[in-house]
């Protein structure tokens, strides 16, 4: 099993610049979640899909932000423009989920470190 | 909102000594997840907690949840420096949809 898969695993970009930033779910996972990592904030969610519908997107920071997922085995987070504030580590998360996805174990792939200049 | 505390924030132990991080939130949980991350990892699934009172057993780490669905902590007997990382506990709450993650617990092991 490859796990989750993300791209790239480090971005540097300038400040306006349009980021996206890719995730593979593992297959047959149909819950998929964007996490931001900062020292300051923590860990938060930014998205939740299930079957490939935006279930949750309540903590996308604004509209900057914006997440899709064509189908079941791709995500992209893109922001547009980007802002030196969005320098975080970025997560995509996965699961099978057999009860709405909530209580379900959470596959987490190896981030995105993005820093904007 | 809710919001899920954890403390200590850091805690730095000689191996050997046991070391507990807790995690208290401000609604009742249906259920509550336990994460690590190793230094520039990712997070990786420890446990579920879902009864209220509920006790699980990893070799040695105890996790505990609480009687009434608003706290938990986790605790390691004779830490190891192999036990070096972020916990954080995340709560599902009982409606809606998100997880609330901790803001962890930073554990250094020094032999």
């Amino acid at each position: 099993d490859a796990g989750v898969i993300q791209s790239p695993r480090h971005e540097v970009t300038e400040m306006g610049q349009e980021v996206t930033l890719r995730c593979k779910p593992i297959s047959g996972h149909n819950s998929l979640f964007w996490y931001r990592q900062t020292m300051m904030r923590g860990l938060e969610l930014l998205i939740y899909f299930n079957n490939n519908v935006p279930i949750d997107d309540s903590g996308m920071p604004e509209d900057r932000f914006s997440a899709k997922m064509p189908n079941a085995s791709f995500s992209t987070l893109k922001i547009q423009p980007s802002e030196p504030r969005d320098s975080a580590v970025y997560f995509c998360a996965s699961s099978s989920s057999t009860s709405g996805g909530l209580t379900d174990t959470q596959y987490f792939g190896p981030g995105t470190r993005l820093t904007v200049l | 909102g809710q919001q899920v505390m954890q403390i200590p924030q850091y805690q730095h132990v000689q191996e050997g000594e046991d070391f507990t991080t807790y995690c208290n939130s401000s609604t009742t949980l249906s259920n509550i997840q336990w994460y690590k991350q190793r230094p520039g990892g990712h997070p990786v699934f420890l446990i579920q907690l879902v009864k209220s009172g509920e006790v699980k057993k990893q070799k040695r780490l105890t996790f505990q949840f609480g009687e009434a669905k608003k706290n938990s902590s986790l605790h390691i007997t004779a830490t190891q420096t192999t036990d070096v990382g972020t916990y954080f506990c995340a709560g599902w709450r009982n409606s809606g949809y998100a997880l609330n993650f901790g803001k962890g617990t930073s554990l250094l092991v020094t032999p």
